[in-house]
């Protein structure tokens, strides 16, 4: 069964400064989504990545398939990007996610 | 495009009345998922459907019900609610490709049910 564990589950930050919440998985996976929910309890998916790097504005994902790992990156953080970040693992066998418990970002102005 | 949209917003059941959580996805998607998310977990699923006219269970099925209508509705309905099933569903959607699994989820805004 696969594992996926985020830290730090709780991260607080002023703002303008560089953020990075991590991703590990225990089994091979055929993709890894990062989604955000906001406190109103939407989730939007930020990134979904295979391989190598993804960069939407401020947010950069990596992730390492021989690691296991993946982070994400908020760059020159904004009150605006408080919310819960959330790393989801797509299994192999078919379309089914495993989701992290999520790191609650605070981003204080 | 309204996406994934789900209703009701928040619900208040009594133990053993029943209800169902309506989800529609406007965006041809084959799967549909029903999640659930409770404090210090991460989501979990309850019962998916890979294309229309078919449906799987997930991890936590017990207590559920769902109904793959048609291609956009996947509804998921609780007979005799429990304080357990105290939670927030979220209602997903993606698109099955034919080569690797490169799949983007798309999610509700979620209902938040509470049972007492």
């Amino acid at each position: 069964k696969n594992e996926v564990e985020q830290s730090p589950q709780n991260l607080t930050a002023q703002e303008g400064e560089f953020i990075t919440i991590n991703c590990s998985y225990s089994v091979g996976i055929s993709a890894l989504h990062w989604l955000q929910q906001h406190p109103g309890g939407g989730i939007v998916s930020l990134f979904m990545l295979s391989s190598g790097k993804k960069k939407h504005g401020r947010l950069i994902a990596t992730i390492n398939i021989q690691e296991k790992h993946s982070s994400l990156h908020i760059t020159a953080s904004h009150p605006r990007d408080s919310a819960v970040y959330i790393c989801a693992t797509q299994e192999t066998s078919g379309s089914r996610l495993t989701f992290g418990e999520g790191t609650q970002l605070t981003v204080n102005p | 495009n309204a996406g994934v949209t789900q209703t009701p917003k928040f619900q208040v059941l009594k133990t053993g009345q029943s209800m169902t959580l309506q989800c529609a996805q406007d965006m041809n998607h084959n799967s549909m998922y029903w999640y659930r998310q409770d404090p210090g977990m991460g989501l979990r699923l309850i019962y998916y459907s890979a294309s229309e006219g078919t449906t799987d269970k997930g991890e936590v099925p017990n207590g559920y019900n769902v109904s793959r209508l048609n291609k956009r509705e996947f509804s998921l309905r609780l007979e005799s609610a429990a304080p357990s099933q105290t939670s927030v569903y979220f209602c997903a959607s993606s698109e099955r490709g034919q080569w690797l699994y490169r799949l983007e989820a798309f999610f509700g805004q979620g209902t938040r049910l509470t049972v007492v």
